[in-house]
């Protein structure tokens, strides 16, 4: 069964800390990862997807098929990178998502 | 907003009642979801569409919900003899065609309380 595990409700770190988001699936082909964003009082959005390699706002996330994770990482925390982060998981042909129940990020100052 | 719309933003309705939500997704947009968010959770999913044509539907949608895209463009979500356990933000999301369908826009929900 697919299932996408993100094991911290809340997670608080300070300005210019190093910030790792853990994201763990089981799925039984391969997947496409994926992590969304919701800031305060806007609607959830793309933050990064594994299939493009890229780094959005300074964050990145590789994917471990090893270990089956696709953490979310960012060497400086700012605090406008306070929000909820949703990791989430495709099939190939993106009919559908399965998201985690989210890590809420807050950055203090 | 060139966004995906949903109408209402919110809705309170008493328990039995039947309410229906509206999904406009951005317009060249051929693929159409609808989630479910309740508190401390993720979404989950509940129907997609591909044009008009109703693809999957979760074991989550019990017979009290049907979705309809009748000309492939907005979508409404209906919910008859509401439950409490109805209560929820409900989400719609639609992605283009091609490559660039790995990513699915949302819109900003419609939350039901049921009381």
């Amino acid at each position: 069964a697919q299932r996408v595990t993100q094991p911290e409700k809340l997670l608080s770190v300070f300005k210019g800390a190093p910030v790792e988001l853990k994201c763990n699936y089981s799925y039984s082909g391969s997947p496409e990862l994926f992590w969304y964003v919701q800031y305060s009082r806007q609607r959830l959005q793309l933050l990064l997807r594994h299939i493009s390699r890229e780094s959005i706002k300074g964050f990145t996330a590789d994917l471990n098929k090893g270990e089956t994770s696709f953490h979310l990482k960012k060497p400086f925390a700012q605090e406008e990178d306070s929000a909820m982060y949703y990791c989430a998981l495709s099939g190939y042909n993106f009919n559908k998502f399965y998201f985690g129940s989210g890590t809420k990020l807050n950055v203090k100052p | 907003d060139t966004g995906v719309s949903q109408n209402p933003r919110h809705k309170i309705t008493k328990r039995g009642q039947n309410v229906t939500f509206r999904c406009d997704p951005i317009s060249e947009h051929n693929r159409l979801y609808w989630y479910r968010q309740t508190l401390g959770q993720g979404p989950e999913f509940l129907t997609y569409f591909q044009n008009e044509a109703q693809l999957e539907k979760s074991r989550l949608l019990s017979d009290r919900f049907s979705a309809e895209r009748p000309k492939g463009s907005f979508s409404t979500l209906e919910i008859q003899r509401t439950e409490q356990g109805d209560s929820a933000m409900y989400l719609c999301a639609s992605n283009p065609p091609g490559w660039r369908r790995t990513e699915a826009f949302f819109g900003q929900g419609t939350r039901l309380t049921v009381v």
